[in-house]
């Protein structure tokens, strides 16, 4: 299983509104509308921001999106905010027998 | 609440053993997977594999297969990651997470994991 492939830099201004794309395959994103989206900050650990595709986690702002197209999905952030700025990853179910996942590379959002 | 409070972080030298844990609290933890995720410095996430602590049925990624094991004592709420032979390529941060369905919803603080002679 080859890494997603995410842009490594993203850039917005406060307000504004920036899309992170991830894409994979015909055997993972492709597949299955199964893709959940991580934030990371320095230091910390990951927070869980989008699943299976476009559901947020209760007490997730409702300016983040996911969607899906073939076999790329997107994480849309809207209203960008300084607190926003951090590592984002994007991660799909890729079948298999005994279960597997794989994780894009990683983008750095800096709010300008 | 669920939290998954992880052990501190290690320092250790090349060919050393090694146990890292993380402990499960606030929901039943025999009902879900816990997945591993290594993060090596300034890169960026890696999936190791996930162990059901009910029954300790095991799945690993096929990247790290024969180079980790992953258990649980479902007695204690824990499951662990284990290396029996340290290499310098080890040094990371390693992070447990549950899994709920395909997404891992709630992640401990991380162990820093550092090799060196």
């Amino acid at each position: 299983q080859s890494a997603l492939t995410q842009p490594a830099s993203v850039s917005g201004s406060p307000g504004q509104s920036i899309t992170i794309s991830c894409t994979g395959t015909s055997s993972d994103v492709g597949s299955y509308n199964l893709v959940s989206w991580y934030q990371q900050h320095p230091g910390k650990a990951p927070k869980l921001m989008i699943y299976e595709g476009s559901k947020r986690p209760s007490g997730v702002s409702n300016r983040f999106s996911g969607s899906k197209s073939g076999n790329t999905a997107s994480l849309t952030i809207s209203g960008l905010q300084a607190e926003d700025e951090a590592d984002y990853y994007c991660c799909s179910y890729a079948g298999s027998s005994t279960f597997g996942v794989v994780f894009g590379g990683g983008t750095k959002l800096t709010v300008l | 609440e669920v939290q998954l409070v992880q052990s501190g972080a290690e320092v250790k030298k090349p060919g050393e053993s090694l146990k890292i844990s993380c402990k499960g609290s606030g929901y039943r933890f025999t009902s879900y997977w816990i997945g591993w995720v290594r993060q090596m410095p300034g890169k960026g996430l890696e999936w190791m594999g996930i162990i059901y602590p009910g029954d300790s049925d095991t799945r690993y990624s096929p990247s790290f297969q024969g180079q980790v094991t992953i258990s649980a004592d479902k007695s204690f709420n824990t499951a662990y990651l284990q290396w029996s032979s340290l290499k310098a390529s080890d040094t990371a941060m390693y992070y447990c997470a549950r899994l709920n369905g395909d997404h891992f919803d709630y992640w401990g603080q991380g162990t820093l994991v550092t090799v060196s002679s």
